[in-house]
């Protein structure tokens, strides 16, 4: 069974602080594409990154930064220098070619001025 | 570029009344389509996905309903709705494209039953 698991409910940090968040995966496929997401308080889910299973480079875009271990079925993401802007819920997602989508439960993160 | 919309933005409903919420997508042919329901401080709850005209997948066996009259159009229906179906409802689309896995989402439809 295919599943994703965000351990951290929600998150709170000072302005200016780094902060990671957490994702773990569970897939018997060899290929497949993990994605993290953004939902700020508007709502919409913003796209944030695409990452597939033969891809284990970190990536790093501004104050955001990827790190995907195969070994450990983990796609954290580290935001650094956290801003009030921030704060919204962040969801990872697993994708293995079957048109579904798996979902983790979210992370809302809070950063505070 | 690709732009997704839904419509009503916001929209409060008797328990009974009957439902339709709708989405297009532009920029794009042939899109995988898809509705997600998310309850107050919860995870998304995939409903139904569509991969192309007239066909449609159903996740969940509730009285929700949807339908895919036209290649970039994509409808959710009730004919009666329950107190339970409140909640903030997302549709997505992503390329048929096997390369381009991502969804993106339109902004939402948030649904008050009372």
């Amino acid at each position: 069974a295919q599943k994703v698991t965000q351990a951290q409910t929600e998150i709170s940090v000072v302005e200016k602080e780094d902060v990671t968040l957490d994702c773990v995966y569970e897939t018997r496929d060899t290929t497949y594409y993990l994605f993290w997401y953004k939902q700020p308080p508007s709502g919409e889910l913003v796209f944030l990154i695409r990452r597939n299973s033969f891809d284990e480079q970190n990536e790093i875009s501004g104050r955001y930064s990827w790190n995907f271990q195969k070994s450990t079925s983990s796609f954290n993401f580290t935001i650094t220098a956290s801003q009030v802007v921030d704060s919204a819920v962040y969801f990872c997602a697993l994708y293995s070619g079957t048109y579904k989508y798996i979902f983790g439960t979210g992370t809302r993160l809070k950063v505070l001025a | 570029s690709q732009t997704i919309h839904q419509w009503p933005a916001t929209l409060v409903q008797p328990v009974g009344s009957p439902l339709s919420l709708e989405c297009t997508v532009e920029g794009t042919s042939n899109p995988n389509l898809y509705w997600y329901r998310q309850a107050a401080g919860r995870g998304l709850q995939l409903l139904f996905y569509s991969v192309g005209i007239g066909q449609i997948s159903s996740e969940v066996p509730q009285n929700l309903s949807a339908s895919r009259p036209q290649d970039r159009q994509f409808i959710l229906s009730s004919k009666k709705l329950l107190l339970s179906d409140s909640g903030f409802y997302l549709c997505a689309w992503r390329s048929w494209r096997t390369e381009y896995n991502e969804q993106f989402f339109g902004p939402g439809t948030r649904l008050t039953v009372l």
